[in-house]
């Protein structure tokens, strides 16, 4: 999920399990997506996009998930691995773009 | 393609000193962005550009000023730095402005004493 606060929520998995990253936007109005993965130093890089009009968009090993009814999106990782640890967040555009704070991901081996 | 770049890396400066942050990019995007990223927060736009010679104000534009004078590169600049502006800056370009994924700069860390 997302906060504001000074900690980040944590998600923390081993590795080869799915993980499940969630994310609550807050205006209806926004009808465009991203979802980033920030590693420790370096900028985000984007992983996946969806537009309004889907429910569902899948990349390589990676799915997002947008229920419009709750302003909701998840980010699914299939067989989780040491390098997808990092924080993941989420961005909404009603026009400009808005970041979530993110979720940090550590994967155990 | 060196995508976007930043320089510095690292800085640090005293309050009321003041220093010019380089963002410079080779996709020929129009679109060109500085953010800060505090611990635990989102990324909050600063200034944006949507093109050589324009610049607009961004949610915290206080106490920084921007400049586009070439279209590859966008500049950020601290006046007389104080200690709220420590923080991490991140440059980003997008073809677009609406609708378009972001590309990011790795970053400068920035403390100010």
């Amino acid at each position: 999920g997302e906060s504001v606060g000074l900690h980040l929520p944590t998600l923390s998995v081993q590795e080869g399990d799915n993980s499940i990253i969630n994310c609550a936007y807050s205006n209806s109005a926004s009808d465009y997506f991203i979802w980033y993965k920030q590693e420790s130093g370096k900028g985000p890089q984007f992983i996946i996009d969806i537009r309004s009009n889907m429910d569902k968009r899948q990349g390589q090993r990676v799915t997002v998930l947008l229920n419009k009814t709750v302003k909701h999106l998840s980010l699914q990782i299939a067989a989780t691995q040491p390098g997808d640890s990092a924080v993941y967040f989420c961005a909404e555009n009603p026009g400009d773009m808005r970041f979530g704070a993110g979720t940090r991901l550590t994967v155990k081996p | 393609n060196a995508g976007v770049t930043q320089t510095p890396k690292f800085r640090v400066l005293k309050t009321g000193q003041s220093m010019t942050l380089l963002c410079a990019q080779d996709m020929n995007h129009e679109y060109m962005y500085w953010y800060r990223q505090d611990p635990g927060m989102g990324l909050r736009l600063i200034h944006y550009s949507v093109g050589e010679g324009t610049t607009a104000k961004g949610e915290v534009p206080d106490g920084y000023n921007v400049s586009r004078l070439k279209k590859q590169n966008f500049l950020l600049g601290l006046e007389s730095a104080a200690p709220s502006q420590t923080s991490v800056y991140f440059c980003a370009s997008s073809y677009s402005i609406i609708k378009e994924t972001q590309y990011f700069g790795p970053g400068t860390r920035l403390l100010v004493l």
